[in-house]
């Protein structure tokens, strides 16, 4: 059974702060995945990795960073959070060719 | 560039009455399509791809490329079927990313 961790369920946060979201998978899968995921706007790619220390920009990378060390690792790294970062942060992996995505539980970020 | 709209933000139905969550997508090139949903406190999982043709939780979902749609339809909904559901298209370029639609909340009621 496929498991994807993220490091926390909910996260308070101020404004300027440097702020780490780790995500862990044990399935040894190459691509791993950062979304944010607000009302109405279903879930927006900020950055993909499909292998170590490679990182691909996706739809919303600005004011984020990532780091892809270690295969099963994929850190989302916001340098100064803002207001407007404050959304659920979802972790996803997957094997190489295959569409579907497995998904961690999830972060709430509030920024304050 | 790939997009996918799902037009209904909230979908109320009766319990034992149809379910149809809409999907449109546009992609330059052979998609391939999938259902999510994510229940109440549980994340988001896989409910369907297109090209297993599989009938899930008694769901089932056609891919109509005329019409670039993916519609996700239920004959009978069940209470347990409340959840937000989104439909995803895949890309064929590197690390496999999804795009998905705007989510759709589906209530049904007893």
């Amino acid at each position: 059974d496929v498991k994807v961790t993220q490091s926390s369920r909910y996260l308070v946060k101020r404004t300027g702060e440097k702020v780490f979201l780790e995500c862990v998978q044990d399935m040894d899968h190459e691509n791993m995945f950062w979304y944010r995921q607000d009302p109405g706007l279903g879930l927006r790619l900020i950055y993909f990795s499909y292998d170590v220390k490679m990182k691909e920009k996706g739809d919303i990378p600005e004011g984020y960073s990532v780091s892809r060390e270690k295969k099963e690792r994929f850190s989302l790294i916001l340098e100064s959070a803002s207001t407007n970062q404050t959304s659920m942060y979802l972790c996803a992996s997957s094997p190489p060719r295959v569409g579907e995505q497995y998904f961690g539980p999830g972060t709430r970020l509030t920024v304050t | 560039a790939q997009r996918v709209t799902q037009p209904e933000k909230l979908l109320s139905v009766f319990k034992g009455a149809p379910v149809e969550l809409k999907c449109n997508y546009s992609y330059s090139g052979s998609p391939e399509l999938f259902w999510y949903v994510q229940y109440s406190r549980q994340r988001l999982q896989l409910l369907l791809r297109h090209i297993s043709r599989e009938s899930i939780k008694g769901f089932t979902a056609d891919l109509n490329k005329g019409e670039t749609s993916f519609h996700l339809k239920k004959p009978f909904a069940q209470e347990e079927d409340s959840a937000m559901y989104y439909c995803a298209l895949k890309s064929r370029a590197a690390g496999n990313k999804l795009t998905f639609g705007g989510g759709t909340r589906v209530l049904v009621k007893p």
